[in-house]
């Protein structure tokens, strides 16, 4: 069974960079074709992809956004992280994780989500 | 910058027949988008009713299907039930950058 679940600051300050963390279990970053990423969604608002980072390190980012973020991933501890840096409070948000099986052309299992604020 | 369209609301009676449309901005979507269609109640995470244009997630009722109607992708609900009260997501694969653009959703009423 695939799971995913994200974890990182629940309050930040505009300016600052936030770290987010996307633990998974039931599949491997190892497995040809397979892609992690990142979506987020402000209150009441859409949703918005983010990144997704491929077993082969292949990285993409949405283009909005490509600037500030980076995604990286540590296959031996099944997690991906994402940055995010100079923060507004219109990043603020339910950031989720999401798993890409081969051939990494659709998103499938979710995390939970993660809420973020951007105050000062 | 790539756009993708939904109804932003759409109402339908209990038992009745509703198809949800996705379109793009910059032409028509096909399968080579392998559109996805979410389903989301409010503080929960989306969970995934279609993937590739037409195959069902495990576990989603038959009620739902997915297909690609003139240029655009859509979801139609047959027999639509109370619990189907909820806002409805695509999203589209752009393989020209390899990256994927959500629309902005559907509040689907039931009453």
């Amino acid at each position: 069974q695939m799971t995913l679940k994200e974890s990182g600051p629940t309050l930040m300050k505009p300016t600052q960079t936030l770290t987010l963390t996307c633990s998974f279990s039931g599949f491997s970053l190892r497995t040809s074709g397979v892609g992690v990423g990142w979506i987020r969604q402000p209150p009441g608002k859409a949703l918005e992809w983010l990144a997704l980072i491929y077993w082969n390190d292949d990285k993409r980012y949405s283009p909005s956004l490509k600037s500030r973020l980076t995604i990286t991933k540590d296959t031996s501890k099944n997690q991906v992280v994402l940055t995010m840096t100079n923060l507004d409070p219109v990043d603020t948000g339910t950031y989720f994780c999401v798993y890409s099986p081969p051939p990494g052309t659709i998103l499938t299992y979710w995390g939970q989500g993660t809420l973020v604020t951007v105050s000062s | 910058q790539t756009v993708v369209t939904q109804e932003p609301s759409f109402s339908v009676s209990p038992g009745g027949t509703v198809t949800l449309t996705c379109g793009l901005s910059s032409g028509s979507v096909s399968s080579s988008h392998y559109p996805s269609w979410y389903q989301q109640t409010p503080g929960q995470a989306p969970r995934t009713l279609i993937y590739s244009t037409n195959y069902r997630s495990s576990g989603v009722p038959d009620r739902f299907s997915g297909s690609i109607l003139g240029n655009k992708a859509a979801l139609t609900i047959t027999g639509a039930q109370a619990d189907d009260q909820s806002d409805y997501y695509c999203v589209v694969y752009i393989p020209s950058s390899r990256n994927w653009v959500f629309g902005g959703g559907t509040k689907l009423t039931v009453l």
